[in-house]
């Protein structure tokens, strides 16, 4: 059964630091991973897909890489603004379900 | 061009009360989900469709069905609702299994 953890559950850093956030996957055999942002109250918005054939995938300053061997995925924020603050989720899909199986998630907090 | 919306977005509902909660989608997706949000548990897949006219089980199918008699609709209905189904419930939908996943705003219910 395909399990996808987030480390670390929550994250403070100040404005203008980069950063990583992490994603692991127990079975290698996906589709892709998506990345996405939600703020408090809202939807999920879509940041970044990544197939199973691609390494890494860039959108503005957001860089998402891809390892299936090691089972891991890695969102960079670059440059990071207060208005990147809000929770971070990957989905993984794929594995014996073909189902999109969600990380809990990574609380961001940028601070001015 | 609304995306994916949700009705209602907030709903209180006693024990044994029953509601339809209505998701509809104009980027004519042939595939649509819901998913139930909980503190803790990330979201969990509820029931899913790959087109219009079929249904299928996700990962949390009791006390939930679902129909899609149209393609751009997709129901979910709580029978007899319990306080254990007060959750955030999204809605989301795809091109296919290797697209991304856009999501609705979500409908916030609470089950007294």
């Amino acid at each position: 059964k395909q399990e996808v953890t987030q480390i670390p559950a929550a994250l403070s850093v100040p404005e203008g630091e980069n950063l990583v956030l992490n994603c692991s996957f127990t079975d290698s055999a996906i589709y892709n991973l998506q990345w996405f942002r939600q703020d408090p109250g809202k939807g999920l918005t879509s940041l970044l897909l990544i197939q199973s054939s691609q390494r890494e995938q860039t959108s503005g300053r957001l860089n998402a890489s891809l390892d299936k061997s090691s089972g891991r995925s890695t969102l960079y924020i670059a440059a990071s603004q207060p208005g990147d603050s809000a929770t971070y989720l990957c989905a993984a899909r794929g594995g014996a379900t073909n189902k999109l199986i969600f990380g809990t998630g990574t609380l961001l907090a940028v601070q001015p | 061009n609304a995306g994916v919306t949700q009705t209602p977005k907030f709903r209180v509902l006693k024990t044994g009360q029953s509601m339809t909660l209505l998701c509809a989608q104009d980027m004519n997706h042939e595939y649509m989900y819901w998913y139930r949000q909980d503190p803790g548990m990330g979201l969990r897949l509820i029931h899913y469709s790959v087109g219009e006219g079929t249904t299928a089980k996700g990962e949390v199918p009791d006390g939930y069905n679902v129909s899609r008699l149209k393609k751009q609709n997709f129901l979910l209905g709580l029978e007899s609702a319990a306080p254990s189904q007060t959750s955030v419930y999204f809605c989301a939908t795809t091109r296919d299994a290797y697209y991304e996943q856009y999501f609705g705003p979500g409908t916030r219910l609470t089950v007294t």
